[in-house]
């Protein structure tokens, strides 16, 4: 087990809606980086947290959004949930941000949109 | 052009066999890569970090070609329990990701 914990585990929403997901960092763990994964895909890239601020993001519109806390544990926010929204959700901690740091994923938050 | 690419597969081998697939990538600047194991709806989990050349542990060899930017995963004498997806991602601070290669060992 990697330590990082997400939840919920699932969901069910409709278009329109409004959806939170939290994830928990490992211990010691100072970055949050957060991906979408469509059946059949690789991960893709939503954004990082480093130390409570946005450190880089990837091609999702600004409907996407998110926050770090404090204590590094961290929430996606998506709004005006559309279909193509459907996907895993998966978030990845790591000791720091930069390269050569191991990001270790959680066990994922499956969202489906109908 | 994809910032990573890998051969999607699906490799059917026997138990005990060697099975080999490649990732290629675009940055030629990128230096840190990653081989990572994902079962069927779970989460990806970290197999190998590769820096330099290449990495080796146990069954699994990585292997860096930088100047054709292409990195391979090599497990030899496979078990029916490496059955999985293989996913490559190279790490430019945020990781990409490639489709995955997905191997099945059959009895």
């Amino acid at each position: 087990e990697t330590g990082v914990t997400q939840s919920p585990t699932h969901l069910i929403k409709t278009r329109g809606q409004q959806v939170t997901l939290r994830c928990s960092s490992q211990s010691g763990h100072n970055t949050v980086s957060w991906y979408q994964q469509a059946l059949g895909q690789g991960p893709q890239f939503i954004f990082q947290y480093y130390r409570e601020e946005e450190n880089g993001r990837g091609n999702f519109p600004p409907r996407f959004s998110g926050l770090q806390f404090p204590n590094y544990s961290s929430e996606l926010n998506v709004n005006a949930l559309e279909l193509d929204d459907s996907a895993l959700y998966l978030c990845a901690s790591s000791l720091d941000a930069g390269g050569k740091n191991e990001q270790f994923f959680g066990p994922g938050t499956r969202l489906t949109v109908l | 052009r994809k910032e990573v690419e890998q051969d999607p597969g699906p490799f059917n081998v026997p138990e005990g066999a060697t099975v080999a697939f490649n990732c290629t990538y675009s940055n030629s600047a990128s230096q840190s890569f990653f081989w990572y194991r994902q079962d069927c709806r779970k989460e990806p989990k970290l197999l190998m970090s590769v820096y330099s050349s290449g990495n080796e542990d146990g069954r699994f060899t990585a292997q860096l070609n930088r100047a054709s930017q292409y990195i391979s995963l090599l497990i030899r004498d496979s078990k029916l329990s490496d059955s999985a997806t293989y996913l490559c991602a190279v790490d430019d601070y945020k990781l990409s990701f490639g489709a995955g290669t997905t191997v099945t060992v059959r009895a």
